[in-house]
């Protein structure tokens, strides 16, 4: 059972957007703004795409955002691309002695 | 070139240790935290742990207190993650991956560690 919540998987045609949810507590999604996103693809090390919840990184396509309300934050993807079928989880600093937390995972499908 | 390489994949029995290395390169080794996370099938990421490598100290997530051991090599760029009294729930991928702050911007490729009789 991971500590953040997200849904399992979500779909979308390619082009369009799509939003995966992450739902914490105010012990750490909520309690700072310290959420970071991350692409996987199987087999491959995962990939930041999103820090400090709304932060892209020097490289990352300007179709990937972040945004937090209350214990729930979001990563969207606009434009969606075959190549964005991949899982994503999110992960927040926490302040208890688990430092980081995780959520479980989305998968990504591309019709 | 800026990467974290790690140890190929084990086979270990129940009872037994494992130990996975992690080399830096492409940046001063130094400078920046190494976590430890694991990824059971089909389950999220799991946080281990975080070694500092220039002074060495470490904290390690409470539900493996007592089993796990990180350490570095400072003249290798290397960190490691020795996990004792293996489990068949500790089969899982494990990463290591670089810290800036409360995120990784680094990840190593991942080990498999497969525990089984």
């Amino acid at each position: 059972q991971s500590a953040l919540t997200q849904p399992a998987s979500v779909s979308g045609s390619p082009g369009q957007s799509i939003t995966i949810s992450c739902t914490g507590t105010s012990s750490d999604v909520g309690g700072y703004n310290y959420v970071s996103w991350y692409q996987h693809h199987p087999g491959k090390a995962p990939k930041l795409l999103i820090y400090d919840v709304s932060h892209r990184p020097s490289g990352i396509s300007n179709r990937f955002s972040g945004s937090k309300s209350a214990n729930t934050a979001s990563l969207t993807i606009s434009g969606l691309q075959a190549g964005d079928e991949a899982d994503y989880f999110c992960s927040s600093y926490a302040n208890t002695s688990t430092i980081i937390v995780f959520g479980g995972g989305t998968k990504l499908t591309v019709l | 070139q800026l990467q974290l390489v790690q140890s190929g994949a084990e086979v270990k029995k129940p009872g037994a240790s494992v130990k996975v290395s992690c080399k830096a390169s492409g940046y001063t080794f130094t400078t920046y935290y190494i976590h430890w996370v694991r990824q059971a099938p089909g389950q999220g990421p799991d946080w281990m742990g975080i070694i500092n490598p220039s002074g060495g100290n470490t904290v390690y997530a409470p539900k493996f207190q007592g089993r796990i051991i990180m350490t570095r090599d400072t003249s290798t760029s290397t960190v490691y993650m020795e996990l004792s009294r293996l489990r068949s729930d500790d089969t899982a991928f494990y990463y290591c991956a670089r810290d800036r702050g409360v995120y990784y911007d680094l990840w190593g490729q991942g080990t498999l560690v497969t525990v089984s009789s």
